[in-house]
């Protein structure tokens, strides 16, 4: 199993550019979601996703959106890239909800807004 | 409002030593918590856990104790190697929130030889 995989590993956008940040994950988990870290901070979320074709908002969710058509993929996008958003984004799959069940994580996407 | 503090940044040990991490964290809702490790330009792995109804769980060396009355949790790390130096980030989830997690801000840890 590859777990969860993202792409790209880092990209530079210019303000009030769009680009898609992918997500996949080959564990046949039903919930995933997205978070940004910052320096020195911890992981604020961003949007989450309990099953195919549901998605919700979560902590930060200004400046995003995110779709969610297979289990597998859970891609986040930015519609005007603004240099608040520079970050490092991390997704990540869960199996089950609320039993304490791990979260597994991706590398990261690190993106810089210039 | 920060829900779960790391208060110290960082924290320096000598190799063979016990580390000890420390969170706080102010909502009584949270019934688990957990720790992940994680190095850098990577994403954070799991490393422990530890539910409301238990005070203390072990890993080889790794030990969670939580205090629910002081909302204290603590993780040992004994004895310390120098593969540990990494970021440790505490985080705190309720259940029936889709496994929603809160994130602490993290402890740089360093194991010196």
């Amino acid at each position: 199993n590859a777990g969860v995989t993202q792409t790209p590993k880092f990209r530079i956008l210019k303000i009030g550019q769009s680009m898609t940040l992918q997500c996949a994950q080959d564990m046949n988990h039903n919930y995933m979601y997205w978070y940004r870290q910052d320096p020195g901070m911890g992981l604020k979320l961003i949007y989450y996703s309990v099953g195919a074709g549901i998605t919700d908002k979560g902590e930060v969710p200004n400046g995003y959106n995110v779709s969610r058509s297979t289990t597998e993929d859970f891609p986040l996008r930015l519609e005007l890239a603004a240099p608040s958003q520079t970050s490092v984004y991390f997704c990540a799959s869960s199996y089950k909800p609320g039993s304490g069940e791990t979260q597994y994580f991706g590398p990261g996407t690190r993106l810089l807004v210039l | 409002d920060q829900q779960v503090k790391q208060n110290s940044p960082s924290l320096s040990v000598q190799e063979g030593r016990i580390s000890i991490l420390n969170c706080d964290y102010t909502n009584s809702m949270f019934d688990y918590f957990l720790w992940y490790k994680k190095y850098p330009a990577e994403g954070p792995t799991f490393l422990i856990s530890i539910s409301s109804i238990k005070d203390k769980n072990e890993d080889g060396r790794f030990t969670v104790f939580l205090n629910k009355s002081a909302k204290h949790l603590s993780l040992h790390i004994v004895p310390s190697q120098p593969g540990d130096s990494a970021v440790y980030f505490c985080a705190a989830g309720y259940t029936g929130t889709a496994s929603k997690l809160t994130f602490g801000t993290g402890t740089r840890l360093q194991v010196t030889l």
